[in-house]
């Protein structure tokens, strides 16, 4: 059974049409992370939440945003996506416990900028 | 960020053993040693984590260097499901994974 899910698997949107990604988990883990991944590239990491603490990477662009009202879920907020945003954004979770645990990664939302 | 540096290709036969290399020489003592691979349209998966001595799962087994400056990620017989890209990652006691470009297998029947 999944246990990160992404939804949508898929999204089409405009130029400068805000976006929301969203994430869930039944892991009940405390630390959820935002990658933007291009194409033939490496997953490069947004941002993070430990519980309720955001913690921002310092080239991730004003662009993009974040949200966790609880433990269970985490949005990513796109406001006006431009064309080099076109990627596949993965969402993922760990238990926090140190440098032990492992991330668990959902399946990805794959976002197509026109 | 990346602290790891790993070939950007490799090739196996199926069937065989592969042996796939990663070096970070920068690592410190509480660092962990990650692996992770990556299919294509899926999200990467975890395949085994180290600190200092070597490990075996049900998916590979990771041999540490004695100065944990390098590691190796090994298949122990290769199938065409283990084409993917591979990520060797370390973990400090924050909560970042910084994937390095990793090395992209490919299994040959």
């Amino acid at each position: 059974d999944a246990m990160v899910i992404q939804n949508p698997r898929y999204q089409v949107t405009q130029f400068g049409k805000p976006v929301t990604l969203s994430c869930s988990q039944t892991l009940n883990h405390n630390v959820m992370y935002w990658y933007q991944q291009k194409s033939s590239q490496a997953p490069k990491l947004l941002f993070h939440y430990y519980d309720k603490d955001f913690n921002n990477e310092a080239d991730t662009p004003d662009n993009f945003q974040s949200r966790r009202p609880n433990t269970s879920f985490c949005f990513l907020d796109i406001r006006s996506p431009g064309l080099g945003d076109a990627a596949m954004y993965l969402c993922a979770t760990s238990r926090g416990q140190g440098a032990a645990g492992e991330l668990f990664f959902g399946e990805g939302s794959r976002l197509t900028v026109l | 960020d990346a602290k790891t540096t790993q070939p950007n290709s490799m090739e196996s036969n199926e069937e065989e053993p592969v042996h796939l290399p990663c070096n970070h020489s920068t690592i410190s003592g509480t660092d962990y040693i990650h692996w992770y691979r990556q299919l294509p349209s899926q999200g990467p998966e975890y395949v085994i984590h180290g600190l200092t001595s070597n490990v075996n799962n049900r998916m590979a087994s990771l041999a540490i260097a004695e100065d944990r400056k390098s590691s190796t990620l090994i298949l122990h017989r290769a199938t065409l499901r283990d084409a993917a890209v591979y990520y060797c990652i370390l973990r400090d006691e924050g909560n970042q994974f910084y994937f390095g470009t990793g090395t992209s297998l490919t299994v040959i029947p």
